[in-house]
């Protein structure tokens, strides 16, 4: 069964900071691994979706990395704003069922 | 696009009434998931299916729970008869392209059983 840890689990920084979250996982043998954000009562938004065949994808601020034999994963988020402030959810894939998702990070970025 | 559209967003209702969560997904995903999220066990898989297909319902927890996909834009979540244990955040996801396809979840049903 694929255990999905996420560290910290929780982070406050102040605005303008570089940080990076991170995620290890157990079984390395994954199709993908997606990042997504959670706000307050919302639902969870995509943020970077990453194949096993990639070691890293960008958006924006945004740099997920994937080293899948070692099972890590890390996303660094440049120059934090209070609006990133979120719990982060990283998960990884092994099929249609075999999604599992970490317990996350809430990061709160302080103006 | 929209995005996966969830309803109700919010239902409160007593033990032992009947509740249907509803899910429109994302057009053109051919797999629909349903998921359950609790401050206890975080997010668990109850049923997912492929082509309006269900494949894997082991994650619904008891017979009180169905779910049914009648065609590709449209499923329910029934709970009869609901208890106060039930109480949690459902949220209704989509994909396409197969099991490596990135997941796109809706804003979630918040159901309270009292």
């Amino acid at each position: 069964k694929q255990e999905v840890t996420q560290i910290p689990a929780a982070l406050s920084v102040p605005e303008g900071e570089n940080l990076v979250l991170n995620c290890s996982f157990t079984d390395s043998a994954i199709y993908n691994l997606q990042w997504f954000r959670q706000d307050p009562g919302k639902g969870l938004t995509s943020l970077l979706l990453i194949q096993s065949s990639q070691r890293e994808q960008t958006s924006g601020r945004l740099n997920a990395s994937l080293d899948k034999s070692s099972g890590r994963s890390t996303l660094y988020i440049a120059a934090s704003q209070p609006g990133d402030s979120a719990t982060y959810l990283c998960s990884p894939s092994g099929g249609y069922q075999k999604v599992t998702f970490g317990t996350g990070t809430k990061l709160q970025v302080i103006p | 696009d929209a995005g996966v559209i969830q309803s109700p967003r919010h239902e409160v209702t007593e033990m032992g009434q009947e509740v249907t969560l509803r899910c429109k997904p994302i057009s053109g995903h051919n797999s629909l998931f349903w998921y359950r999220q609790t401050m206890m066990r975080g997010l668990e898989l109850l049923i997912y299916f492929n082509n309006n297909v269900p494949i894997d319902d082991s994650g619904m927890p008891e017979d009180r729970f169905s779910a049914k996909m009648p065609n590709a834009s449209f499923s329910t979540l029934k709970i009869q008869p609901s208890e106060p244990r039930d109480s949690a955040v459902y949220f209704c996801a989509s994909k396409s392209g197969g099991a490596g396809g990135e997941l796109f979840f809706g804003e979630g049903s918040r159901l309270t059983v009292l």
